[in-house]
């Protein structure tokens, strides 16, 4: 079946990377994303990566997929407190494009 | 300008009433979606729209009513609301199926 995993938690220094890990079962998925929900906001679509491409990286923000082991990754540098929130991964299986997210990591960063 | 805007941001409302939640989008897309959030944050698909054809409907009761009057909107009817039904409910649109989504702020709706 469709299924994320994601952890529930980590918490970094500020000034560390942060590494938010993911698996996903479905090899379908055209997409890979991380979204980034704040305290009481909306979901922000923070980077995606096509499933052909192994490594995407957007300024602080680097994307790692393992299409074999079905692992994505998110690795954050120079993690700001303004980090702190919590980020979903998902994945977007079948043709109809909805999305299957994980449980979400929550992101603590201490200043 | 909001790319997706969802109406109310917060619904406050007693068991048993039938309330609305509007949705729009200004990118052009062609695709929309309904996800409810619940209070553990697991976000689940409810329905998808493509030109206002219904493409998904999960196991989602039929108090629940999607309707698409034009690509750009699709609003939310829910009927006799229960309990269960208070959560974040987040409307999004894509460009196509299996495209990026681009999700609005959220209706949080809280049922007394």
């Amino acid at each position: 079946g469709e299924d994320v995993e994601q952890s529930l938690f980590l918490s970094v220094r500020e000034g560390d990377s942060s590494v938010i890990n993911c698996t996903y079962t479905d090899s379908s998925s055209t997409y890979l994303y991380w979204y980034k929900q704040e305290p009481g906001a909306g979901l922000q679509l923070l980077t995606y990566i096509f499933s052909n491409m192994d490594m995407k990286q957007d300024q602080r923000l680097t994307v790692l997929l393992n299409k074999k082991d079905k692992h994505l990754s998110l690795r954050i540098a120079d993690t700001q407190t303004g980090d702190s929130a919590i980020y979903f991964c998902a994945e977007s299986p079948g043709s109809q494009g909805n999305l299957i997210f994980g449980k979400g990591t929550k992101l603590s960063v201490k200043p | 300008d909001t790319a997706v805007s969802q109406t109310p941001k917060y619904l406050v409302t007693q068991m048993g009433n039938d309330k609305s939640i509007k949705c729009e989008q200004n990118l052009g897309h062609d695709t929309m979606y309904w996800y409810k959030q619940d209070s553990k944050k697991f976000l689940k698909i409810m329905f998808s729209y493509n030109n206002k054809e219904l493409i998904i409907n999960e196991t989602v009761p039929n108090r629940f009513s999607p309707k698409s009057p034009d690509k750009a909107h699709l609003n939310l009817h829910i009927n006799s609301l229960e309990l269960g039904d208070s959560a974040v409910y987040f409307c999004a649109s894509s460009a196509g199926e299996n495209q990026p989504q681009h999700f609005g702020d959220g209706t949080r709706l809280s049922i007394l």
